[in-house]
């Protein structure tokens, strides 16, 4: 995942706010996902934005999408230590294939 | 219900040798994908599938075999192990061309 470029690291404390930045390269992507890995685990689906919208918000997550600037970001309200993860975000390349990020490491210190 | 499941969890190997990683979906989902996870690079897509007997190479193929001769299975070869393919492989299945990614546990290989 070169092509898709994450800061490697995020510490925010408990109760304020992330926001993790990802830029892409395929201006034709149709979606582009924000992904979630806990330790020891595989990646779980947190939400998705349609290359079509500007920002979509789901509870405490905002994504906001610029596709002048192929920047698409994630901010999570309120960051819990639950929230400590790795994310990832990828981009669906032409119809079939999605290529990730390097991937951020978010540690929440209380 | 299972999911994805892989196979083996954890491997240790010696240079040279080959090497199968079982990847296995009880969904009938038709795309399968093979990804690598190294510090540094993330999540690099090594081959996957659209259906079976149709594969596809991904960013770093070289190395790798895949084949898919029935829908719930993709297994992933290296045919002879180097030390640059230590890592962690996780294998993925989507039910068609858009939407989630469903992950498996992953497998770590060591290779000596």
């Amino acid at each position: 995942g070169e092509d898709v470029e994450q800061s490697l690291f995020l510490s925010v404390r408990e109760g304020d706010s992330s926001v993790i930045n990802c830029t892409y390269t395929d201006s034709s992507s149709t979606y582009l996902y924000w992904y979630k890995q806990e330790p020891g685990a595989g990646l779980q689906l947190l939400t998705y934005i349609f290359s079509n919208m500007d920002m979509k918000q789901d509870q405490r997550l905002t994504v906001l999408l610029n596709k002048k600037d192929k920047h698409l970001s994630l901010r999570i309200a309120d960051t819990q230590t639950g929230d400590s993860a790795i994310y990832f975000c990828a981009e669906s390349m032409g119809t079939d294939k999605l290529i990730f990020g390097t991937g951020t490491r978010l540690q929440v210190f209380p | 219900d299972a999911g994805i499941t892989q196979s083996p969890r954890y491997k240790i190997t010696e240079t040279g040798r080959q090497v199968t990683l079982m990847c296995h979906q009880t969904w009938s989902h038709s795309y399968m994908f093979w990804y690598r996870q190294d510090l540094g690079h993330g999540l690099r897509l090594i081959y996957y599938s659209a259906a079976a007997d149709i594969t596809d190479k991904g960013e770093v193929p070289d190395g790798y075999v895949v084949s898919r001769s029935k829908t719930e299975n993709f297994p992933l070869t290296l045919e002879s192990a180097t030390r640059s393919q230590t890592s962690v492989y996780f294998c993925a299945t989507r039910e068609g061309p858009t939407g989630e990614l469903f992950f498996g546990e992953g497998s770590r290989l060591t290779v000596l």
